[in-house]
């Protein structure tokens, strides 16, 4: 079954550290997204690709990194300038500008200790 | 800059009763609206997904209407069961963008 697979489910952070999510994709979609989820608020678009060596900041950028080497894959960075990273971290791919919808993957619960 | 609201937060409906979730968002210049629904601690997973050109989508039990120029969609889910208590979330869907509401919890009462 083609789908989203992220890892890992639950990630814990010290302070000062940088940790990467992974997700990966097998359904040929060419754009991958990553979102941002807090308690009470909608999900927040932190990057996306549309292609392969391409991406582009979303609403909150500041404190990630992505990369896009591949196209079945779209790890995202929290770096230690991330002053808040404690969220529910969701990670989406769509076959063109998103005309014919989004599809998620499970998410990765970020926990900084 | 798109905003996008649901009402209500949260609903608690007997089992069998209809339910009936709103979604207003400000901009009618859109592609789509996608309905997602997110089980406690999981990703989200998509209900329905109406084009700017439909009126209307449905699937079982479930319907979607979009009203583009009044920026509203209404998520109607009949004959409700236990199993339907999750999150559901409205979704705008723009150039390589969604823009999403905080969601309705629905608990559907045994």
């Amino acid at each position: 079954d083609g789908g989203i697979t992220q890892s890992p489910k639950y990630l814990f952070r010290k302070e000062g550290q940088n940790v990467t999510l992974s997700c990966e994709q097998n359904l040929n979609h060419d754009a991958m997204y990553w979102y941002r989820q807090d308690p009470g608020q909608g999900l927040r678009l932190i990057y996306y690709s549309q292609i392969v060596n391409d991406f582009q900041k979303g609403d909150i950028a500041e404190g990630y990194s992505v990369s896009r080497e591949k196209k079945e894959s779209f790890p995202l960075t929290v770096t230690s300038a991330q002053k808040n990273p404690t969220a529910f971290y969701l990670c989406a791919s769509s076959r063109d500008r998103g005309h014919y919808g989004y599809t998620f993957g499970s998410g990765t619960r970020l926990t900084v200790v | 800059k798109q905003e996008v609201t649901q009402i209500p937060a949260a609903l608690s409906v007997p089992e069998g009763e209809n339910l009936v979730l709103n979604c207003s968002f400000t901009d009618s210049a859109i592609y789509n609206l996608q309905w997602f629904r997110q089980d406690p601690g999981k990703g989200l997973t998509s209900l329905l997904l109406i084009q700017s050109s439909q009126r209307e989508q449905t699937s079982g039990r479930l319907n979607a209407s979009l009203d583009k120029s009044s920026g509203r969609s209404t998520l109607y889910i009949a004959a409700s069961q236990p199993g339907d208590s999750a999150t559901y979330l409205c979704a705008v869907g723009d150039d390589y963008k969604l823009s999403f509401g905080a969601g309705t919890t629905v608990t559907v009462r045994a």
